[in-house]
């Protein structure tokens, strides 16, 4: 079962509009990454959360760590089309290997 | 500084064809790798990852194998290519010590036709 769950799964906003992802884990986060991929592309990085109540911003985005570690949030401030999208969560799986679970992505859309 | 490198960008080929995707890593020693399948534009499945050479550990029965002949290079097979093969791969790599997350190649659209 899919151990990550984000919503919503597709967002189209007005340009200069605010917007929330949601991305939700049935058990304990040890680590949380946020990436973003351009259409036919591979993922960039954007922000590691790690600590309950935890918050970074890089530019016009915003992530947030729930204290419970089971949720993360993605805030997008006065939207652009540069921010035009796929967003995916990745959990910290903590395992041999160190493998990523990833949720099913938000495809984000701007409109201008 | 670490880069990885990952070709080729796209690919079409034919139904029972054989495949090779190659995935190289720099600056760095050691590192983990893995290789993930997108569909449509949604999440990622794990295919295949790697703690070391010749040490392959299969995610999901495929019609795909992988190999790491040398510490930085991953590559992703297939004897004979299914239709439903076609995807988008990507392969990344980050640090035995985890906690760092991954980064990713670029991709490879596979088309099966």
């Amino acid at each position: 079962s899919q151990e990550l769950e984000q919503s919503p799964q597709s967002l189209i906003v007005q340009e200069g509009k605010n917007l929330t992802i949601n991305c939700t884990s049935s058990k304990t986060l040890y680590g949380l990454y946020w990436y973003k991929q351009k259409y036919g592309e591979g993922l960039i990085f954007l922000m590691m959360l790690q600590k309950g109540g935890e918050e970074k911003s890089h530019e016009k985005i915003t992530a947030k760590l729930d204290e419970k570690k089971q949720q993360s949030s993605l805030h997008i401030t006065a939207s652009q089309p540069s921010h035009a999208g796929i967003y995916l969560c990745g959990a910290d799986r903590r395992n041999a290997g160190n493998m990523l679970t990833f949720g099913g992505g938000t495809r984000l859309m701007v409109k201008p | 500084s670490q880069t990885i490198h990952q070709w080729p960008a796209t690919l079409v080929q034919p139904v029972g064809s054989p495949l090779s995707l190659e995935c190289t890593v720099e600056g760095t020693s050691n590192p983990n790798l893995y290789w993930y399948r997108q569909a449509a534009g949604r999440g990622l499945q794990l295919l295949f990852y790697s703690v070391g050479i010749g040490q392959i550990s299969s995610e999901v029965p495929q019609n795909l194998s992988a190999s790491r002949p040398q510490d930085r290079q991953f590559i992703l097979s297939s004897k004979k290519l299914l239709l439903s093969d076609s995807s988008f791969y990507l392969c990344a790599w980050s640090k035995v010590t985890g906690g760092y997350g991954y980064t990713f190649g670029s991709g490879t659209r596979l088309t099966v036709v």
